[in-house]
């Protein structure tokens, strides 16, 4: 089993529709969670991150982390073709300035 | 400089060779990192520097595999007699260590091995 799984999609939804991003994870110990969206050509871009348990929002984007199922999930509202990209789920054992453990990445698709 | 530079952008090299990748990582940032992207398989850890301190190497798959970081800046990623398998995005990031959350990353060095 790897230490994060997540879906790769590909997911594709209409313009305005909410999305639904999700990754598990294994190992326990983990205690800093991140999204990372991933342009074609580009290096990923950090988008939210939250430590332990608990919800975070910011702008369009929520970001929910439930450590007692090990799963992380990031929602985006009012969708737009701009957020069509590549999201990596991230996490750490420790405050981000350490190695992180990337999912596979969920392309999306959002059409106008 | 604004972000992370990364040289070059595509490299395509014969099988056998050696190639280098470079890295400037943003001013002030004391901890750099590469990673491995290969199609399918996500961000693969490869070596971590941070400051004056030993580089954690842990996630170099094999000996051919070098870095080092000259003057707590710019990086190289050298890679020896390469082979098909080591076609990848190359990724460098860089962070503060403390205080300051999360990695920026460059562009990436789009490996070809022919």
């Amino acid at each position: 089993q790897k230490e994060v799984e997540q879906d790769p999609g590909p997911l594709s939804v209409p313009e305005g529709a909410i999305v639904s991003l999700n990754c598990t994870y294994s190992n326990s110990a983990f205690q800093y969670f991140m999204w990372y969206r991933q342009y074609s050509r580009k290096g990923p871009e950090l988008l939210m991150y939250t430590y332990s348990s608990g919800n975070k929002e910011d702008g369009r984007f929520t970001a929910q982390v439930d450590k007692s199922s090990k799963y992380i999930s990031l929602f985006i509202r009012d969708s737009q073709p701009s957020d069509s990209a590549t999201y990596l789920c991230a996490m750490s054992l420790q405050g981000g300035s350490e190695k992180l453990v990337f999912g596979k990445g969920t392309k999306l698709t959002v059409n106008p | 400089g604004a972000g992370v530079s990364q040289s070059p952008s595509n490299k395509v090299t014969e099988k056998g060779k050696d190639v280098e990748l470079r890295c400037d990582p943003i001013s002030g940032h004391t901890a750099l990192y590469w990673y491995r992207q290969s199609l399918g398989q996500g961000l693969e850890f490869l070596i971590y520097f941070q400051g004056n301190s030993a580089p954690d190497k842990s996630g170099l798959p094999s000996d051919r595999f070098s870095a080092e970081r000259t003057g707590g800046s710019v990086s190289t990623l050298t890679i020896q007699r390469t082979q098909q398998e080591d076609s990848a995005v190359y990724l460098c990031a860089s962070s503060f260590l403390s205080g300051q959350f999360g990695y920026t990353f460059g562009s990436g060095t789009r490996l070809t091995v022919v």
